[in-house]
């Protein structure tokens, strides 16, 4: 089944204790991307790669770092998590310029 | 700054009535994509479109590009219609950009 995965799920954690939230596409697209959508705000992008090894800044990137070391996998990294960045966080992949398919969500709360 | 506006923030509707969602962006987009939110989360793509119209089923999808506008339509809304339906554009610097949403209800 084509799909887009995200691990974990929910996650709550304190402030400063790193964290990884995984992200991997059995489509073989090339475009994969990380939002965060908050109440009134609605989806922001975080960080987007065109491919293996590039990665580009989006809307909102501070406090995140992101890999693309393999085509399938799109790791996003909060090395120092503050409350701010509490939110629903969805990756999305697609085919370059194409309809992105979007994970099912990670519900973060950082304390 | 809103790359993207959307109208209206809320919904209501009684079931069999003609529903629009109106988007207007102001960045150079290469497609224009709308989605599909239900609560519990998940995300739908439902149209993307660069041009003209679309239909699947009940909804369509328009667009125009001159005037950095797009309408989706629902004929003879459901309650399963029931939603939050966000546009997206992708720009020709293939970021992406979202409006806030409309919140949907289709009473029966």
């Amino acid at each position: 089944e084509a799909q887009v995965t995200q691990n974990p799920r929910y996650l709550i954690t304190v402030t400063g204790k790193k964290l990884t939230v995984t992200c991997s596409q059995n489509m073989n697209h090339e475009y994969m991307s990380w939002y965060r959508q908050d109440p009134g705000l609605g989806l922001r992008q975080i960080y987007y790669s065109m491919n293996v090894e590039v990665t580009d800044k989006g809307d909102v990137p501070e406090g995140y770092k992101v890999s693309r070391k393999e085509k399938r996998n799109f790791p996003l990294i909060l090395e120092s998590p503050s409350p701010n960045q509490t939110s629903l966080y969805f990756c999305a992949s697609s085919l370059y310029g194409g309809t992105q398919y979007f994970g099912p969500g990670t519900r973060l709360t950082v304390l | 700054k809103n790359e993207v506006e959307q109208s209206p923030q809320n919904l209501t509707a009684q079931e069999g009535e003609f529903i629009t969602i109106n988007c207007s962006y102001s960045v150079g987009i290469s497609a224009l994509h709308w989605l599909q939110q239900h609560p519990g989360g998940g995300i739908v793509s439902l149209f993307m479109l660069s041009s003209g119209k679309k239909k699947h089923g009940r909804l369509i999808a328009t667009i125009n590009i001159q005037e950095k506008h797009s309408s989706l339509h629902i004929t003879a809304s459901h309650p399963r219609d029931s939603a939050v339906y966000i546009c997206a554009v992708s720009s020709t610097g293939n970021q992406f950009y979202f409006g806030t949403g409309t919140s949907l209800t289709v009473i029966p």
